[in-house]
This record gives structure tokens, sequence and C-alpha cells, in this order.
């Protein structure tokens, strides 16, 4: 059964700073790797698909990897802004079915 | 990119009564929904998928007589939470299969409270 992981839990950083966020899968046969922004009582916003193919994904400040042999993937923001404070979640697909095991999210904080 | 429209956003409903909640593709034919649901400080979990005219399938653990799925048209597919009780409190999130068009899309949820 796939089990994903996201470190840390929390972040809090001052605005300005580039920061990582980890997500871990325990079943490297992945058909794609999606990372969502979720915004308090609100839906998902897709932010970068990486296919199993692909190394990484960039999109503004924003970069995503993916190492699938590892089982990882990692979210990398530049020059962190108060608007990027989110609950930002990792969720991979297995086959073609589309059905997403999801991560239990990174809380970011931007301090202004 | 594919668009959905989920509704009610919120809705407190009394412990025994039924809620439906309401998924429209916008601008495309859905022949699969996929309804997910997050408890609090847990991760989204996939509940159930509707497929267009057949029945819909669960997920091991869910009930399949406490959240009936409709899926009748291309653009519409419902879960309508039966005898609600406080433990079914949660955000509800439909999503679309979208056979690769534009990756992932979701609905905006549903937070469901039960009192």
């Amino acid at each position: 059964k796939q089990e994903v992981t996201q470190i840390p839990a929390a972040l809090s950083v001052p605005e300005g700073e580039n920061l990582v966020l980890n997500c871990s899968f325990t079943d490297s046969a992945i058909y794609n790797l999606q990372w969502f922004r979720q915004d308090p009582g609100k839906g998902l916003t897709s932010l970068l698909l990486i296919q199993s193919s692909q190394r990484e994904q960039t999109s503004g400040r924003l970069n995503a990897s993916l190492d699938k042999s590892s089982g990882r993937s990692t979210l990398y923001i530049a020059a962190s802004q108060p608007g990027d404070s989110a609950t930002y979640l990792c969720a991979v697909s297995q086959g073609g079915s589309e059905k997403l095991v999801f991560g239990k999210g990174t809380k970011l904080t931007v301090n202004p | 990119g594919a668009v959905v429209s989920q509704h009610p956003s919120r809705v407190i409903c009394k412990s025994g009564t039924s809620v439906k909640i309401e998924c429209r593709s916008l601008d495309f034919q859905a022949t699969t929904m996929f309804w997910y649901r997050q408890f609090p400080k847990q991760s989204l979990m996939l509940m159930a998928t509707s497929n267009e005219g057949s029945k819909a399938t669960y997920e091991q653990g869910v009930e399949k007589d406490k959240f009936l799925i409709n899926h009748a048209s291309l653009t519409l597919s419902t879960l309508t939470v039966t005898s609600a009780h406080p433990e079914d409190s949660s955000f509800y999130i439909c999503s679309p299969r979208t056979h690769g068009r534009d990756g992932y899309t979701f609905g905006s949820g549903t937070r469901l409270t039960v009192v």
C-alpha cells in the first residue's frame, strides 16, 4: 500500500527566504507526482505535475524535483512571500487510474 | 483547464439528516469523478469513484449505503451523506478524471459539520 509522508509538518520562515519542502513515498512505481497548495477552508490549487519519466518541473519561483528510485520529491520555493502561506500537499498516482494518494501536508507560514 | 464547481462550500446539519454535495464539470464531460475526504490534521483520502451510468466503487472501509453516489450525467456527480453523524464531519472534495488533459483539478470542497 502506497504511503506518502511530508516533512516538516509545519514551517515558519521570514519573508524572502528560500525553502524546501520534502515528500517521500514508499512505492516507487508511480505514474506521476503532483504538488498542490491548499488554503484554509478551500480547495486545492495545482502547482506542479511531474511525470514519472521526468526529473523536475519549474513554474516561476517554484521548482519540484523527483527521484523516483529513492521515493522522494522536493518542492523548492525561492524568495518566499507572505502570500505563499498555505498548506502544501504532495500526492502520487499509480497506474493510469488518476487516483491520488496524499501526504498530510506541510503548513507553511511566511512572516512579513 | 478543466473547471469543476462544487456546492455547497459549507453546511451544518443535525444528526440523522442527509446532506447532498454536488460537483459539476463546467467545460468538459466527466465520465469519472473521484470523491475524497479530509479529517482534521489528516491527509486527503479517496472515498469512492463515481462512474457515469454505472455503480460507484468504494474504497475499503467506506460504507456504500451511507455515502450514496450518483453520476447520472457527464456533467454532474453527487455525494449524499445519509443519516449523518458527528463523526462524518469532514472536508469533502471532488476531482474529475481528466485523462491527462490538464493534470488534476479539484472542486472547491465542502466543509460538513454535523451537530
